[in-house]
């Protein structure tokens, strides 16, 4: 059974730092892995969803990678801004082993705060 | 384009009431997925269904719940007999055909039970 884990669980941080959020996954057998972000009490947006033959993807200050032999994914933010302040979320789509279904999994999720 | 669309967004209701949530997933999109999130914690897979076809189901989908996508367009969840630990947000998910692709969220369904 896949699991996703997420660290740190929460984050505070002044305005204009860069960040890393991490996202690890016990079945490296994925066919994609993407990011999304949830604002309090809203369904989730996607950031950016990475195939698992490539290696990062980017979308203005955001890049996210991908290890998949190590089971990792990065994801980078640069230039913090209070507006980033959100919980961000790595879901893991299953291979072909799935039977079809990709289902995603998902991880808890890191919260993170940009305060002035 | 409209994206997926989930109705009611909020519901509050007695203990042993039944509910029922619907989801309107993005046109031509033929995978429909239900999650459950409580606060915390990640989206928890509830079902899948690939057109009209339920071909997933969790064990979290306990026998009170029940899911259907006739005709493989819109879907509805119901919940039977609520209790308090069914306090939960409701989201479902749609994918297109190419299973590489993008899963777009609804804003989900926040049920409170009392």
């Amino acid at each position: 059974k896949q699991e996703v884990t997420q660290i740190p669980a929460a984050l505070s941080v002044p305005e204009g730092e860069n960040l890393v959020l991490n996202c690890s996954f016990t079945d490296s057998a994925i066919y994609n892995l993407q990011w999304f972000r949830q604002d309090p009490g809203k369904g989730l947006t996607s950031l950016l969803l990475i195939q698992s033959s490539q290696r990062e993807q980017t979308s203005g200050r955001l890049n996210a990678s991908l290890d998949k032999s190590s089971g990792r994914s990065t994801l980078y933010i640069a230039a913090s801004q209070p507006g980033d302040s959100a919980t961000y979320l790595c879901a893991v789509n299953p291979g072909a082993a799935s039977g079809g279904s990709y289902i995603p999994t998902f991880g808890r999720g890191t919260s993170l705060i940009v305060h002035p | 384009d409209t994206g997926v669309s989930q109705d009611p967004r909020h519901k509050i209701t007695k203990r042993g009431q039944n509910v029922t949530f619907r989801c309107d997933p993005i046109s031509e999109h033929n995978r429909l997925y239900w999650y459950r999130q409580t606060l915390g914690q990640g989206p928890e897979f509830l079902t899948y269904f690939q057109n009209e076809a339920q071909l997933e189901k969790s064990r979290l989908l306990s026998d009170r719940f029940s899911a259907e996508r006739p005709k493989g367009s819109f879907s509805t969840l119901e919940i039977q007999r609520t209790e308090q630990g069914d306090s939960a947000m409701y989201l479902c998910a749609s994918r297109p055909i190419r299973s590489g692709n993008t899963i777009y969220f609804g804003e989900g369904s926040w049920l409170t039970v009392v």
